[in-house]
């Protein structure tokens, strides 16, 4: 079952913050974060497993609310590199398989 | 993290026709994906790309329209079978690798189907 997440865009300054979330009604095993660019492929930024462990390699962070199957992904004082597409992909019960949500639209102008 | 290739990055084809892409991964990974995501939109998952064996094709995905093989842990294809201006999307392949978290994606096949 497809994620759902909000806002669907979001325009910002540089150095302003931004939260972007995702819920599902299923149990969820983890939640992945992407950024993709326009025509580019999606890129990896962020993995929240159940039990709580973290693992990403960007200067961006998130949560994972296990009991109300909610993640946020928090972009602080954003760069014009921000800008994107953001993906929650969700995956259940450990099969490895994701399914994304429809994405938020972020816009970081100077 | 694995570095894919992927081919063609786009093609232009009659309706009727098949294509075949591929997917090629510089290292042995666990688990190789197939997406399709129309421009602007979200990514809708064709199918499990399974070494050896049949792949596992998500609903509304069936084995004839979209055979799949994998012969190794390094190599996948898609075949886009008998196509329609419907088919027309952007196909990626993704993989799953032991030491690295998260999916690495191909760059992408642009499928425009005339």
């Amino acid at each position: 079952q497809q994620p759902v997440q909000s806002p669907q865009a979001v325009i910002l300054r540089e150095g302003e913050d931004a939260v972007i979330n995702c819920s599902s009604s299923k149990a969820l095993y983890s939640v992945h974060w992407y950024r993709q660019k326009h025509g580019e492929a999606p890129v990896f930024l962020m993995i929240l497993l159940k039990g709580g462990e973290q693992k990403g390699h960007d200067k961006i962070s998130a949560s994972f609310n296990e009991k109300k199957q909610q993640s946020s992904l928090y972009l602080t004082a954003s760069q014009l590199s921000y800008s994107g597409t953001y993906f929650c992909g969700t995956e259940q019960g450990g099969s490895e398989k994701l399914v994304f949500g429809k994405g938020t639209k972020l816009t970081v102008n100077p | 993290s694995a570095v894919i290739s992927q081919k063609p990055s786009r093609d232009i084809c009659q309706r009727g026709t098949s294509l075949t892409i591929q997917c090629q991964v510089d290292s042995q990974v666990t688990m190789m994906f197939w997406y399709r995501q129309q421009p602007g939109q979200s990514l809708t998952l064709i199918a499990t790309a399974n070494q050896g064996s049949e792949a596992t094709y998500e609903s509304g995905f069936v084995i004839d329209k979209f055979p799949i093989s994998r012969p190794n842990l390094t190599f996948s294809t898609l075949t886009v079978s008998n196509m329609s201006p419907e088919d027309s999307s952007i196909y990626l392949c993704s993989v799953t690798g032991a030491t690295v978290p998260g999916y690495t994606f191909g760059s992408g096949t642009r499928l425009t189907v005339v």
